[in-house]
């Protein structure tokens, strides 16, 4: 069975602070994505992640997956009170139909 | 930008009564999933669906469960015999063709259907 650990599981910063959220497991996924959940609503996606090492940047927000593909990172830089959510990530393995295994989430709060 | 839609977005049965939840995915996309998230728990896998056949399924989905794609474009989960812990957020997605890299590798999420067991 695999599992994602997200740490924190709570984080509440002041704006303009910058900020990184963890996604840690003991398996090898073949590739990592990040959503963002609002209450009450689906995940949307952020980003995914294939490549040992690699790293995307969408404006503020830097993802980076481990060399080992087991781990991912979130990082936001000068925080905005509209970053305010529920941060997922999820692991995929080969083969296109394989389930997402999702971690339980940061709840990220930005203060004005 | 492409949406995934699922239909009711709440609904509240009987213990014991069959619920249909209902989705359309995107119309190009290849695989087809449900997911459960209980309140406050993860959001947690129970079927994925391509080229008209389950492909994949967790534990959670047992014989109460069932999936079909009776159209071409809906894309239908049947709850046989509700109980009160299936009480959950239902959403569908789907997604292209993985492996391929770039926008299709990630899913599209509805908007869920929220399910009260009474």
């Amino acid at each position: 069975t695999q599992l994602l650990e997200q740490s924190p599981q709570f984080l509440s910063i002041q704006e303009g602070e910058n900020l990184t959220v963890y996604c840690n497991s003991s398996s090898v996924f073949s590739s990592l994505q990040w959503y963002r959940q609002e209450p009450g609503e689906g995940p949307v996606l952020l980003v995914t992640v294939v490549t040992g090492g690699e790293v995307k940047k969408l404006k503020r927000l830097t993802f980076q997956f481990g060399d080992a593909r087991k781990d991912s990172s979130l990082h936001i830089t000068a925080a905005q009170p509209g970053d305010t959510g529920l941060y997922l990530c999820a692991g995929g393995l080969w083969g296109g139909a394989d389930g997402l295994t999702f971690g339980k989430g940061t709840h990220l709060i930005i203060q004005p | 930008e492409p949406e995934v839609t699922q239909t009711p977005s709440h609904q509240v049965t009987q213990m014991g009564q069959e619920v249909i939840l209902r989705c359309v995915p995107i119309s190009n996309h290849l695989y087809f999933y449900w997911y459960r998230q209980i309140l406050g728990q993860k959001v947690e896998f129970l079927v994925s669906f391509y080229n008209n056949e389950i492909s994949e399924k967790s534990e959670i989905f047992d014989d109460q469960f069932s999936v079909e794609r009776p159209d071409g474009s809906n894309f239908t989960l049947k709850i046989r015999s509700t109980k009160l812990e299936d009480s959950a957020m239902y959403f569908c997605a789907s997604s292209g063709a993985p492996g391929t890299g770039g926008k299709d590798y990630g899913y599209t999420f509805g908007s869920g259907t929220r399910l009260t067991v009474v």
